[in-house]
């Protein structure tokens, strides 16, 4: 079946340090979305990249999908606490665009 | 503008026993999706129901059912609860789906269930 992987599982920054999380499917999606929970909390809808090689930034946030639909990636600058959380891509499953599929999570620590 | 509301927030069950969760989407939403995210995990998709009736389901056994009412809240039900199914259980509500793709979920604080 579909599979969505993300890396890393993990990543401690410092503060004013960039991250990067990186997404990929192992099949072809029409469109990826990005979500933050934030430790105890709920996922929150950040973006949605529909495009290949579409580029969307938000802030300190940039959020790029590949050219071959099958990866995304999201990129922080100079992160905050606040950004502390784990960060999910989710894109159509197979079998369904409504059978979302959350890929494996990039838990971010950010260290003061 | 209430958002997704769930509830109960906690739960505490033995296993065996059947449980119901409920969702009341967000105001204007009509599709509602049920998702169990283990801890540590991603979200897990279990069901979607719109029009009250199950649209799409994952890969989850029959002990896990739904239903959708005529004021689009949902209930998940599941019977027979094994250890395993332990997690926090989510509900996303969102527009009818119209196009190729897929729309913003909204999501609810979700109810942490517990199987002892």
């Amino acid at each position: 079946g579909q599979q969505v992987m993300q890396i890393p599982q993990y990543q401690h920054v410092q503060e004013g340090e960039d991250f990067t999380t990186y997404c990929n499917s192992s099949t072809t999606l029409s469109n990826i979305q990005w979500y933050k929970q934030r430790p105890g909390g709920h996922p929150v809808f950040l973006i949605q990249l529909v495009k290949s090689g579409e580029v969307k930034k938000q802030k300190r946030l940039t959020f790029q999908f590949g050219e071959a639909k099958k990866n995304s990636s999201l990129h922080i600058t100079a992160t905050q606490t606040t950004d502390v959380g784990t960060y999910f891509c989710a894109g159509p499953g197979s079998g369904g665009y409504q059978k979302v599929t959350f890929g494996t999570g990039t838990k971010l620590q950010v260290i003061p | 503008d209430a958002g997704v509301t769930q509830s109960p927030t906690h739960l505490i069950k033995t296993r065996g026993q059947q449980v119901t969760l409920r969702c009341s989407p967000k105001s204007g939403h009509d599709t509602v999706s049920w998702y169990q995210q283990a801890l540590g995990q991603g979200p897990q998709f279990i069901f979607q129901y719109y029009e009250e009736e199950e649209r799409q389901r994952g890969n989850f056994p029959d002990r896990f059912s739904g239903h959708q009412f005529p004021n689009y809240s949902s209930e998940l039900n599941v019977n027979a609860l094994l250890l395993g199914d332990s997690a926090l259980y989510l509900c996303a509500s969102r527009p009818r789906f119209r196009g190729a793709w897929l729309d913003e979920q909204f999501f609810g604080p979700g109810t942490r269930l517990t199987v002892l």
